[in-house]
Formats: C-alpha cells, sequence, structure tokens
C-alpha cells in the first residue's frame, strides 16, 4: 500500500476559526478518501477524490487533491463544535491504514 | 440509508475464554474486514474477507483469530483464547469492491471487547 503522511497531528482552535489538515504521499496515489472518526465513535467516510486538481465541497468542508495527485487537503469553514474528531486521509491497498490522523478540538 | 451492524455492543470476558463478534455487513457488499482500535491508539487493520476466503491479513491476526461468513448475511470474528492486550474496540467494515482499487469502506458502530 500507499504511504501517506498527515499533518498537523493535532488542530485546536475556537469555534468560528477556519481548520485545515493536509495529506502528503511520496508516490502518486489513484484515489485518496477522507474519513471522520468522532471521539468514542467509529470512522465515517466523508469524501473520494479521484481527479488530479479535484475540488469537492460538502457544505463547510472542502477537499482538494493535488494535480500530481500526491497531495490532499481538506479545510473547514467557521468550525463548529460538532466538528470535532479525527479526520483521517488513509493510505490504501487491500486495507485502510489509518494512521494517527489530525485530531480536531473546538472550543466554543 | 444501509448500515453495517455489529453485535454485541459491549463484551466482557474472562482471559483465555473465546468470544465471537458478528457483523452484519451491508447487502450488497462483496468485501469485508475486521479493524481494531485499542484506547488511544490508531485504528488498526485485521483481516478482510472475500468470496467466502481470507484475502489479506495483518500480522495482528495471528492464529488466535479466525473470520467466517456463517450464512448468507452475517460475518463473525472468533478470538479463540482471549488475552488481556485483545481488549479494544473491534470494527467491521464492507465494500462493494476492493483489491488495489479501494473502494469505499462502510465501518459498522463497534464492539468494544474487555479483557479481564
Amino acid at each position: 500500500g500507499q504511504q501517506v503522511m498527515q499533518i498537523p497531528q493535532y488542530q485546536h482552535v475556537q469555534e468560528g476559526e477556519d481548520f485545515t489538515t493536509y495529506c502528503n504521499s511520496s508516490t502518486t496515489l489513484s484515489n485518496i478518501q477522507w474519513y471522520k472518526q468522532r471521539p468514542g465513535g467509529h470512522p465515517v467516510f466523508l469524501i473520494q477524490l479521484v481527479k488530479s486538481g479535484e475540488v469537492k465541497k460538502q457544505k463547510r468542508l472542502t477537499f482538494q487533491f493535488g494535480e500530481a495527485k500526491k497531495n490532499s487537503s481538506l479545510h473547514i469553514t467557521a468550525t463548529q463544535t460538532t466538528d470535532v474528531g479525527t479526520y483521517f486521509c488513509p493510505s490504501s491497498g487491500y486495507a485502510l491504514n489509518f494512521g494517527k490522523g489530525t485530531s480536531l478540538l473546538v472550543t466554543p | 440509508e444501509p448500515e453495517v451492524t455489529q453485535t454485541p455492543s459491549h463484551q466482557v470476558t474472562q482471559m483465555g475464554q473465546e468470544v465471537i463478534l458478528r457483523c452484519v455487513p451491508i447487502s450488497n457488499h462483496l468485501y469485508f474486514y475486521w479493524y481494531r482500535q485499542i484506547l488511544g491508539q490508531k485504528v488498526e487493520f485485521l483481516v478482510s474477507f472475500y468470496n467466502n476466503e481470507i484475502s489479506e491479513k495483518s500480522e495482528i491476526f495471528d492464529d488466535q483469530f479466525s473470520v467466517e461468513r456463517p450464512d448468507g448475511s452475517n460475518f463473525t470474528l472468533k478470538i479463540r483464547s482471549t488475552k488481556l492486550e485483545d481488549s479494544a474496540m473491534y470494527f467491521c467494515a464492507s465494500s462493494r469492491t476492493g483489491g488495489a482499487w479501494s473502494e469505499t469502506q462502510y465501518f459498522g458502530p463497534g464492539t468494544r471487547l474487555l479483557v479481564l
């Protein structure tokens, strides 16, 4: 499977601030998926990006796939306390390799 | 919307006992997975299952573990003789397809296993 590094590992923001997490691979990715895990919850699929330069939006969440298909980002505009959780861009092969993800804490 | 279900939600067992964790994957999915997450740690892949046989497994998935699809709907993980370090949340997941092109995986709510 391909190895994907994600930064930052932790982010603490005030409610209303923006948040971005980045995933970087040394090799070209065929696709990238994003998942979210709430504290005490299970991983939940958010989105899959396939095309070079692809941008997809889900309400306040914007997902981008780099032109070279080696990096991706998730940007949350005006965070809310419901955004709390860990966001993952697992590297994929025969299974998902989750890594540590980015843990987001939002304080009111 | 279809979802993966898991039973029980919590299981407490004595060290050395056998446990069976049950999952009902999404009905038209062909690939099934087990992952585990030790408290405070990352989600780890255990095993994938396709066409009634194991397709991949991690080094965690040793001889104490086995998987089965006993009928057309259930997918089970058996731990033969539980150890303290088996205490974790166990997630079942399923996907329509799998292999090198990773299809989206849908996770169940998990079974929290505590070995005493």
